[in-house]
């Protein structure tokens, strides 16, 4: 089991959709959770932390759910722009550097 | 504000040539620093990490090296490139035990 799993998509959705994205990961001591966008040929850039108790950032939502290990990012009014690739990523608990896990990405296009 | 840089932007080498790759931060002290590898199609893959000047971790045996000659700068090295290391090449820096920031990475092409 790939220690954080998303689905690949590829997601097409219209402009103004709403559209979700899911991620599970597997170590239960998993301690920072993350999600980042990574545009075409470009280097990710973290788009939103994801809290305990969820947290939104406009348009964006994150949850997160300990018991499941399961993570998600819901993007309402979906615009052209907010297509790229999402990663999920987490962080292992015990290290003193932070190792982080990315997920493969989910792909999203927006499409007019 | 905190920028990290990395150079080249782009490199097409031939098999078995050397490499050397260069990431440095600037607006921020003794920073953990990062090497990643993205494959075509693939995910992010942690090479080496940082947590200070020469001290060098790495998480995958491999054909490449990294050093850490000054607090800020951070170097990928192989002394024989192979067909394999092609991908795109990010590094990062973090303060916070987890909160990484990316540069704009390195495409590395060997043919």
């Amino acid at each position: 089991r790939k220690e954080v799993e998303q689905d690949p998509g590829p997601f097409n959705v219209p402009e103004g959709a709403t559209v979700a994205f899911n991620c599970t990961y597997s170590n239960s001591a998993s301690q920072s959770f993350f999600w980042y966008r990574q545009d075409c040929r470009k280097e990710p850039k973290l788009l939103m932390s994801v809290y305990s108790s969820g947290n939104e950032d406009g348009r964006f939502t994150a949850q997160l759910n300990r018991a499941s290990q399961y993570i998600s990012l819901l993007i309402r009014d979906s615009k052209l722009s907010d297509s790229a690739t999402y990663l999920c990523v987490v962080t292992a608990g015990g290290t003193s550097y932070g190792k982080l896990t990315f997920g493969q990405g989910t792909i999203l296009t927006v499409h007019p | 504000s905190q920028t990290i840089h990395q150079w080249p932007a782009t490199l097409v080498q031939p098999v078995g040539s050397p490499l050397s790759l260069e990431c440095t931060v600037e607006g921020t002290s003794n920073p953990n620093l990062y090497w990643y590898r993205q494959a075509a199609g693939r995910g992010l893959q942690l090479l080496f990490y940082s947590v200070g000047i020469g001290q060098i971790s790495s998480e995958v045996p491999q054909n490449l090296s990294a050093s850490r000659p000054q607090d800020r700068q951070f170097i990928l090295s192989s002394k024989k490139l192979l067909l394999s290391d092609s991908g795109f090449y990010l590094c990062a820096w973090s303060v916070l035990r987890s909160l990484q920031f990316f540069g704009p990475g390195t495409r590395l092409t060997v043919l």
